[in-house]
């Protein structure tokens, strides 16, 4: 399978713990993204990479939020004492430099804080 | 912010047509999208537009432009069960990157 995989795609958790969630963009994608979704919402950017370099940050990127690509290749996301309020689906997506801008998604990391 | 604006609801009879609306807000938008989202799951690229066209026709899916209306429209031929799923529309924002997103029309195909 060549698509986009973020793992785990489920996460429970109790507030205040750490979560980490991965994703692996489509072989050779420079550029990858990561969203967040509520219920009942579209996907909301929250912060985009070129190859390792982290070039946009979303105002809801608060500071328990952080992000890493450190070669390039598969990117982290970890929230630091999780909130009642970070539940939601957490989306990577990617695509490459070169294209017409089209993204595309991973199946999502449904979290739950408890 | 911008904000992409959908209707939340469209029924349609199976074999019926279904027309998405969307209306955008940057006018510099170069190209504009369509996504499905299946419960649970990830968004599945459908379809997408360059701005200088007002037409693009994909096999069952017709998507049209007003660019003077900043209207967006996704037309689904013979609409079956299977297209039951939430439509987003999206647009690259001021950045250049990342995608704007209307808050989804969720779309029932009844037999």
């Amino acid at each position: 399978d060549t698509g986009v995989s973020q793992d785990p795609r489920h996460k429970i958790t109790k507030r205040g713990q750490n979560v980490t969630f991965r994703c692996d963009p489509i072989s050779e994608h420079n550029r990858l993204y990561w969203y967040r979704q509520t219920l009942g919402q579209g996907p909301e950017f929250l912060t985009y990479f070129q190859n390792e370099a982290q070039l946009e940050k979303s105002r809801l990127l608060s500071d328990r939020f952080s992000a890493e690509r450190p070669k390039g290749s598969f990117s982290t996301l970890e929230i630091q004492r999780t909130e009642q309020g970070d539940s939601a689906m957490y989306l990577c997506a990617s695509n490459p430099l070169a294209g017409e801008g089209e993204q595309y998604f991973g199946p999502g990391t449904r979290l739950t804080v408890t | 912010g911008e904000d992409v604006e959908q209707s939340l609801f469209l029924s349609v009879r199976e074999g019926d047509s279904s027309v998405i609306n969307c209306t955008y807000t940057d006018s510099s938008s170069t190209y504009l999208y369509w996504y499905k989202q299946e419960p649970g799951a990830g968004l599945q690229l459908l379809t997408y537009i360059f701005s200088n066209m007002d037409m693009k026709q994909d096999q069952r899916l017709t998507v049209l432009l007003n660019k003077k209306d900043k209207h967006l429209s996704l037309r689904i031929a013979d609409t079956q069960t299977g297209d039951s799923a939430i439509y987003f529309c999206a647009e690259i924002s001021n950045s250049g990157y990342a995608l704007n997103f209307g808050k989804g029309t969720s779309l029932l195909v009844t037999p």
